[in-house]
């Protein structure tokens, strides 16, 4: 079975522009869930999306947004990009039965998103 | 105070040493724990998964949970080169379809 696959897999961008990274998680898996990794802040949660669904969003700027299509693929955005947002972004897929987050998730190899 | 402290080291050790890795957490919604393994220019992959007080052995790995505490730790055994990565401790939130990771502490068996 194929992983999770991330595109792109490096990105240089300059303050102000806007960036779109997509995921497409492993078949048969409906949730999603992003993560932006940094040195200093480690691994902090984004949001999850379900069956095209929002279900939480982590404490992050309103610049930061997601979607997912009909067929589990997402994409998260990035407008008015900042110093700051550069990091290392994860995207993880699992089945989402599980409200308590407590299935196994499995990570793509990331994008690592360079601003200038 | 952070909901999830791991040491972020580093920590170097040589070949055959025994790894010991923590986390304290404060979050007593917390029912379940992992750890997370990510190597260099990788996403991170699950190592173990627990859900209850005591010890958890597969192989080379033994996780160790002490719920009164709120501290949880892996243990490696006989290390080796290719158990260089950093090690990230995760616990799943209680209906609210996310993880919290500690810091993560980065590991490397020197041969």
């Amino acid at each position: 079975k194929a992983g999770v696959t991330q595109t792109p897999r490096y990105l240089i961008k300059t303050r102000g522009q806007q960036v779109t990274l997509s995921c497409s998680p492993i078949s048969g898996h409906r949730s999603v869930s992003w993560y932006q990794q940094t040195p200093g802040q480690g691994l902090q949660f984004l949001f999850e999306y379900f069956s095209e669904t929002q279900r939480n969003k982590g404490n992050f700027p309103g610049r930061f947004s997601g979607r997912q299509f009909s067929n589990s693929r997402s994409e998260m955005n990035v407008s008015t990009l900042e110093l700051g947002d550069s990091a290392l972004y994860l995207c993880a897929s699992s089945l989402g039965d599980e409200s308590s987050g407590a299935e196994t998730q499995y990570f793509g190899p990331g994008t690592r998103l360079l601003v200038l | 105070q952070k909901e999830v402290e791991q040491d972020p080291g580093p920590l170097s050790v040589p070949e055959g040493a025994i790894v010991s890795l923590n986390c304290t957490y404060s979050n007593s919604a917390f029912q379940y724990f992992m750890w997370y393994r990510q190597y260099s220019r990788k996403g991170p992959e699950l190592l173990m998964y627990t859900y209850s007080s005591g010890n958890k052995e597969d192989g080379r790995f033994t996780a160790q949970v002490d719920k009164s505490s709120k501290y949880i730790s892996l243990f490696i055994r006989d290390s080796q080169p290719s158990d260089s990565a950093t090690y990230l401790c995760a616990f799943p939130g209680s209906n609210d379809y996310k993880l919290s990771f500690g810091a993560g502490t980065t590991v490397t068996v020197r041969a």
